[in-house]
């Protein structure tokens, strides 16, 4: 009964790529996340969808475009990739679209440029 | 200067030891304050959430928030080898739709 889940767990794959990283929670949250952790473990926020609508879209390169299909999902793909943008991924939800509410993770995606 | 500083360790303690990890801020304007653990190769796992200044306690856990000094402390008694892991703090104003996390300290708790 896994809350949030992503696939894939490990993605390994050439520079110039193009890939796609997927996203289910079945927690009934309105409000999903797209985090990069680098190597010394910071978490940053790349984007937020509340209700399938964009509210968080930090300075990140355009080659990243998240799309939601429906509340449930949050998909993220990635264009050219380079070197830099090895990292681990983590997907999160969190209820509603208000402040302050606690987020919940999932594993990760492990992705390796090489 | 980084809005949420965290010491980034590593912490090593012998078990059964109290350990406590704490975290300082600058923007006043964080009410809500919470603490993950994240275990190698999984996701932050909520562990304390705690809303403005006071102490709460959950099992061998309590977390304290200081908003007067913009300090807040995760305690672990009697602590555990299965408590070796990454604890970050993470926290937000009334207004922002995202938490701010501190950059993780490692812990790890010798047998």
């Amino acid at each position: 009964d896994t809350a949030v889940s992503q696939t894939p767990k490990y993605l390994v794959t050439q520079m110039g790529n193009d890939k796609s990283i997927k996203c289910e929670q079945n927690l009934g949250h309105d409000t999903m996340y797209w985090y990069k952790q680098d190597s010394k473990k910071f978490l940053k926020i790349m984007f937020s969808y509340n209700n399938k609508e964009l509210i968080i879209n930090e300075t990140v390169p355009n080659r990243f475009s998240p799309k939601s299909p429906d509340k449930a999902h949050l998909n993220l793909h990635i264009n050219s990739l380079e070197l830099g943008d090895s990292a681990v991924y983590f997907c999160a939800s969190s209820r509603g679209g208000a402040s302050g509410q606690p987020q919940h993770f999932g594993d990760g995606t492990r992705l390796s440029i090489l | 200067q980084k809005e949420v500083e965290q010491d980034p360790g590593p912490l090593s303690v012998p078990e059964g030891a109290i350990v406590s990890l704490n975290c300082t801020y600058s923007n006043s304007a964080f009410q809500y304050f919470m603490w993950y653990r994240q275990y190698s190769r999984k996701g932050p796992e909520l562990l304390m959430y705690t809303y403005s200044s006071g102490n709460k306690e959950d099992g061998r856990f309590t977390a304290q928030v200081d908003k007067s000094s913009k300090y807040i402390s995760l305690f672990i008694r009697d602590s555990q080898p299965s408590d070796s892991a990454t604890y970050l703090c993470a926290m937000s104003s009334g207004s922002a739709r995202q938490l701010t996390f501190g950059s993780g300290t490692q812990l790890t708790v010798l047998p």
